[in-house]
């Protein structure tokens, strides 16, 4: 079975510091890799989306970038912290047999919740 | 612009029913998705409907009706568990999933 690890769970961190998120999955080869953020009384927001290794699309001009250095393995990181990227992340993947066409669902991990101070 | 609907927090009692109302407008619609977080917690899956109409599975039914560019999520039978925000999303013409805020659902005994 196909399983979803996300690492940390929470972190603080000061405003200017670097940041390293990470997440893997297990069970499956090749699968679509996403990046979200949940800000407060606020949807979803996606971050960002791979289909491959090094292939990266973002959604929104952020102080954010992401990378997949391997086929399960994407990460998303920062220079330097903004108290604006406070939030909870979600990283999410998706068979890469599937289409959004046929309606195949997300399946999340565990989540971070990042506060910058 | 692309806006999806959902009331900010509901209360229901343990064992009655709640419908979660879900409005959307995306520019086309290949979809519609609910899930339940809860808190801390990662989102997964409850429910798909592309075409009209009421999709049952156990206690929880999922409607739509495209042309009025609405779905609700109905949850019978409530249980404590059930306390949770519930998110409705849509897949617009490009196939990206558009999420509304969430509903968080506070079941009182």
């Amino acid at each position: 079975s196909q399983t979803i690890h996300q690492w940390p769970a929470t972190l603080v961190q000061p405003v200017g510091s670097p940041l390293s998120l990470e997440c893997t999955v297990e069970g499956t080869s090749n699968p679509n890799l996403y990046w979200y953020r949940q800000a407060a009384g606020r949807g979803l927001q996606l971050l960002f989306y791979s289909v491959g290794i090094g292939q990266i699309s973002s959604e929104v001009p952020q102080n954010l970038s992401a990378s997949r250095p391997q086929d399960r393995q994407f990460i998303l990181s920062s220079k330097k912290l903004l108290l604006s990227d406070s939030g909870f992340y979600l990283c999410a993947w998706r068979s890469p047999d599937s289409t959004p066409r046929r309606g195949e669902k997300l399946f999340f991990g565990s989540g971070t919740q990042l506060s910058v101070l | 612009g692309q806006n999806i609907d959902q009331p900010t927090e509901m209360t229901a009692t343990e064992g009655a029913i709640v419908q979660i109302n879900c409005t959307y407008q995306t520019s086309g619609f290949n979809g519609l998705f609910w899930y339940q977080q809860h808190a801390g917690e990662a989102p997964t899956f409850l429910s798909y409907n592309v075409l009209d109409g009421l999709e049952e599975k156990g206690r929880f039914s999922s409607f739509l009706s495209r042309s009025k560019g609405y779905s609700y999520l109905l949850l019978k039978e409530l249980q404590m568990k059930d306390s949770a925000s519930y998110l409705c999303a849509v897949l617009d013409s490009n196939y990206q999933l558009i999420w509304g805020a969430g509903t968080k659902l506070i079941i009182k005994p």
